[in-house]
This record gives C-alpha cells, structure tokens and sequence, in this order.
C-alpha cells in the first residue's frame, strides 16, 4: 500500500522558514518523480514543485520560485521541501504526491498545516 | 501560470447523468493530453478520477468519463449516487512543465 507521511509544518513568522519532510513507503520511492502541492483552507490545490527521480531536475510555480527548494533522499525514502522567506500567502496544507505520469500526481499524502501569521 | 476554469457548481437527481467542463489554453489543456480529474470529500485527499483525457486508475467506477475537444476536457458523471456528492478539480500539464489545476467545481446530488 502506497503511504505518503507529511512532518514539519507550524506556525512560523512572515520571513521565517520551515523543513517539510515527506516520508514515502509502500512502493519503489527512487523511481518515481514527486510533487508538493498545496491547498488553502477551502481552496483548491495549487502546484508547488517536481522533482526527478535522482534529484537533478526540479521545477517551480512562479509563486515559490527563489524561495523553495525541493529535494530528496533515496536511501531514506524522503522527500523535502525547504521554505524560505515564508509570506502569509503561503498559508496552506502542504501534500506531497507521487507522478503517476507527465506530470500527474495519483497518490497524494494526508498533508502537513503550515501557517504564516505574526 | 493560470488556473484552469471550471464552474463553480454543478447539480444532479440521482440515475442522471452531469458533465463538468474545463478550459484552459493552448498552453496546457489544448497543448496535451495530459490532463486528470480528481474528486475529493471534505477532510479528504484528492483521489485521482481520470488521468490523460479518458483513462480510469483500477478501481475507479465506469460510470465516471473524461474527454476533451480543443482547448476544453470535460469529466461525465452517468447514473448520479450520493456518495458523487464532492468538489471535482481538473488538472493538466503545461508546456512550462508545471502542473495546473482548475478551481474546482461542487457537485451536489439533489
């Protein structure tokens, strides 16, 4: 059974920053590209990033780019997303997804709250 | 990076059938047959429906349908159950080699 565990999400500042991790199992976690996607509280989901299977080719929304990075572990089966300079739009659930194919995610995580507020 | 646009709500007696449309651009939904339905309840995750135009994952009921013509899919519902009742988002592929969803359209089954 495919399972996606989110950790890390919080109450930070605006400006601050915050570590998602995204623990994977259930399926072979190093030949799948990943996603984070996130979804306001009664909003639709919104893309966030991708990554590849080995880590060398990421991709970002406009809104994020700068200030997110993705990244992975395969050997730990762990996804990450690191926040920087964190605004209050940034107020979300954060899920991380496996690419079923080009792009499109079939198994999404439970998610983790994040919330930017003073 | 636009949002796909879908109808805010769409509504159903149950047996009857509803489609929900999605439009987007040359860009995306036009561009590629990349493009996925997703149905999530309240408190729930997304579940994947439909994934390129028409295809269903294993499990998913037949009574659910994708199609697409031009720069607009659209996801058919035939034979409406209650447990239909959810908010429906699109989503596809873009020559930015991002992912766009649409807005997301309620369904209510009256």
């Amino acid at each position: 059974e495919v399972q996606l565990v989110e950790s890390g999400g919080g109450l930070v500042q605006p400006g601050g920053s915050l570590r998602l991790s995204c623990a994977a199992s259930g399926f072979t976690f190093r030949s799948y590209w990943m996603h984070w996607v996130r979804q306001a509280p009664g909003k639709g989901p919104v893309w966030v990033s991708r990554i590849n299977t080995d880590g060398s080719i990421t991709t970002y929304a406009d809104s994020v780019k700068g200030r997110f990075t993705i990244s992975r572990d395969n050997a730990k089966n762990t996804l990450y997303l690191q926040m920087n300079s964190l605004r209050a739009e940034d107020t979300a659930v954060y899920h991380c997804a496996r690419d079923l194919l080009w792009n499109l995610p079939d198994y999404w995580g439970q998610g983790t709250l994040v919330t930017v507020s003073s | 990076q636009s949002a796909l646009t879908q109808p805010a709500s769409v509504s159903g007696s149950p047996g009857q059938s509803i489609t929900i449309s999605c439009t987007g651009t040359s860009s995306d939904v036009g561009g590629y047959n990349h493009v996925a339905w997703y149905q999530q309840h309240p408190g729930k995750v997304p579940k994947l429906m439909i994934y390129d135009v028409t295809n269903r994952p294993s499990g998913v009921s037949d009574r659910f349908s994708g199609s697409k013509s031009g720069d607009t899919a659209s996801l058919t519902i035939s034979g409406l159950q209650a447990e239909d009742e959810a908010d429906y988002y699109c989503a596809s592929f873009t020559s930015s080699h991002t992912l766009a969803f649409g807005g997301g359209t309620r369904l209510t089954v009256l």
